[in-house]
C-alpha cells in the first residue's frame, strides 16, 4: 500500500473551509485514496475515498488529482467539532482486505472560533 | 453510532497478567480487526478476522490472539503483558468499503 505524507497541523477559523493535502506519489494504479479522522478519545471515523474522480458526500468532498500523486479533503464549512486528526491512507479496495489499515500520524486539524 | 461497541472502557493489570478485551459488531460487518494506538501515535494493524478465520496480521507477537464468533463478537487476548502493551485498544467491524471502530479500551499495564 502507498506511503503517505500530511502536514504535522493545521488551524482553520470556524465556518472557513478547511483543505488539508495529501501526497501519495508512490500510489499503485489499484489503490484507492481513504480519508478517516479521529475525534479526541474516539476511534476513527470514516470520512470518504475515491479512486481518479472526485467524489462529495454528505461529510467532505475528495479532490484527486489527474496524475493520482496527491489528494486534498475539503471540509466545507468547518466547524468546532471538526477537530480532529485526520488519516491519508492508501489502500487497494478487495472485499475482506479493510481491515489492515496502515495510519501514518496525519494532519492534526485545528477549528478555531 | 457505529454499531461497534467495546469493554470494558478501561482496565488496569499487572506485568505477566494476561487480559481479554471483547468487541460487539452489527450483522453485515463481515470481517473484525483490532488495532492498538499507543499515546501520540496512529494505530497500528494487529490481525484481521474473516469467517472465524485469521486472515491477515501485522507486525505483532504470537503473544497477541484473538477469536471471532458467528454472531459478530470478537475477543482480542494479550498474554505475558509487558509494559508497552499500555495503549488504546480498538475494534472494528467491516464492510467491502469500510471500517467502523468502537471508542476503544484502555489498558494500563503496570
Amino acid at each position: 500500500d502507498a506511503k503517505t505524507t500530511q502536514p504535522t497541523s493545521m488551524d482553520c477559523a470556524e465556518g472557513r473551509a478547511a483543505n488539508l493535502p495529501c501526497n501519495h506519489s508512490t500510489i499503485s494504479g489499484n489503490e484507492y485514496v481513504y480519508w478517516y479522522r479521529q475525534i479526541h478519545s474516539q476511534g476513527p471515523q470514516y470520512i470518504i475515498h475515491g479512486l481518479k474522480n472526485n467524489e462529495t458526500n454528505e461529510m467532505a468532498s475528495l479532490i484527486i488529482t489527474e496524475d493520482r500523486k496527491s489528494s486534498t479533503l475539503i471540509l466545507p464549512h468547518a466547524t468546532l467539532r471538526d477537530t480532529a486528526v485526520y488519516y491519508c491512507i492508501g489502500l487497494r479496495n478487495y472485499g475482506g482486505s479493510q481491515g489492515n489499515l496502515i495510519f501514518g500520524k496525519g494532519t492534526k486539524l485545528s477549528v478555531k472560533p | 453510532e457505529t454499531g461497534v461497541t467495546q469493554s470494558p472502557t478501561h482496565l488496569i493489570k499487572t506485568r505477566g497478567q494476561q487480559v481479554t478485551l471483547r468487541c460487539s459488531s452489527q450483522s453485515g460487518h463481515n470481517t473484525v480487526s483490532w488495532y492498538q494506538q499507543a499515546l501520540g501515535q496512529g494505530p497500528q494493524f494487529i490481525f484481521q478476522y474473516y469467517r472465524e478465520e485469521e486472515n491477515g496480521r501485522g507486525n505483532f507477537p504470537p503473544r497477541f490472539s484473538g477469536l471471532q464468533f458467528p454472531n459478530y463478537s470478537s475477543e482480542l487476548n494479550v498474554n505475558a503483558l509487558e509494559l508497552d502493551d499500555s495503549a488504546l485498544y480498538l475494534c472494528a467491524g467491516g464492510t467491502a468499503e469500510k471500517l467502523f471502530f468502537g471508542s476503544g479500551t484502555q489498558l494500563s499495564v503496570l
